[in-house]
């Protein structure tokens, strides 16, 4: 299995919702990234988790909330967004950071 | 100036056709090089990956890194519409330091390939 998969694909949600995307791989990888990209740009990192522990947060306002419940699932909580958070979030993954990283799909989120 | 600067097009080019994407970039700590397709509405997908300077070829994909210059190419033999995307170069620095693992990414070149 070398795949990295996202749930949901799409996601609407009001600014005052909460919800969860998901994140999951089984190739054995021990890093795990989330990224945002926004239309026409290049996806900017959000945080990175190394073995199972958070290693870098990018400043990311606190109404993301990341969570590594182990070391195939990888969680980004939403809360209180903004319009401008609208995005596509994506999920990556690598056999210890610092090697190539491989890419989920995405989850497409849209904040009304 | 941006650490990695890519031409982001549009390109277009006839099928057939061998096509040159290229980055060049500032931050001389970078030795992990990357490129990546990312087709509309999806995930990137990662093509090439290679450390430090040389060349590397996987079927109709060649990448070349010049660390002297601080340039990268990604040339594509006999395109084909299926390689219709937006190609991202990606880089990142070797261990120590707290941007390891961190990827830095060119704009993105938009190529179509067209029959």
């Amino acid at each position: 299995d070398t795949e990295v998969t996202q749930t949901p694909k799409h996601l609407v949600m009001g600014m005052t919702n909460k919800k969860s995307l998901k994140c999951e791989q089984h190739m054995g990888h021990r890093a795990m990234y989330w990224y945002k990209q926004k239309a026409k740009k290049p996806p900017e990192l959000m945080f990175v988790y190394s073995y199972e522990k958070l290693s870098i947060n990018e400043s990311v306002p606190s109404r993301f909330s990341p969570e590594c419940p182990n070391s195939s699932l990888l969680n980004l909580h939403l809360h209180a967004l903004q319009p401008e958070d609208s995005a596509l979030y994506l999920c990556a993954s690598s056999q210890v950071v610092g090697n190539e990283q491989f890419f989920g799909p995405g989850t497409r989120l849209t904040v009304l | 100036q941006k650490e990695v600067e890519q031409d982001p097009g549009p390109l277009s080019v006839p099928e057939g056709a061998i096509v040159s994407l290229n980055c060049t970039y500032s931050n001389s700590a970078f030795q992990y090089f990357m490129w990546y397709r990312q087709y509309s509405r999806k995930g990137p997908e990662l093509l090439m990956y290679t450390y430090s300077s040389g060349n590397k070829e996987d079927g109709r994909f060649t990448a070349q890194v010049d660390k002297s210059s601080k340039y990268i190419s990604l040339f594509i033999r006999d395109s084909q519409p299926s390689d219709s995307a937006t190609y991202l170069c990606a880089m990142s620095p070797n261990a120590g330091g707290t941007s390891y693992g961190k990827l830095t990414f060119g704009q993105g070149t938009i190529l179509t390939v067209h029959p």
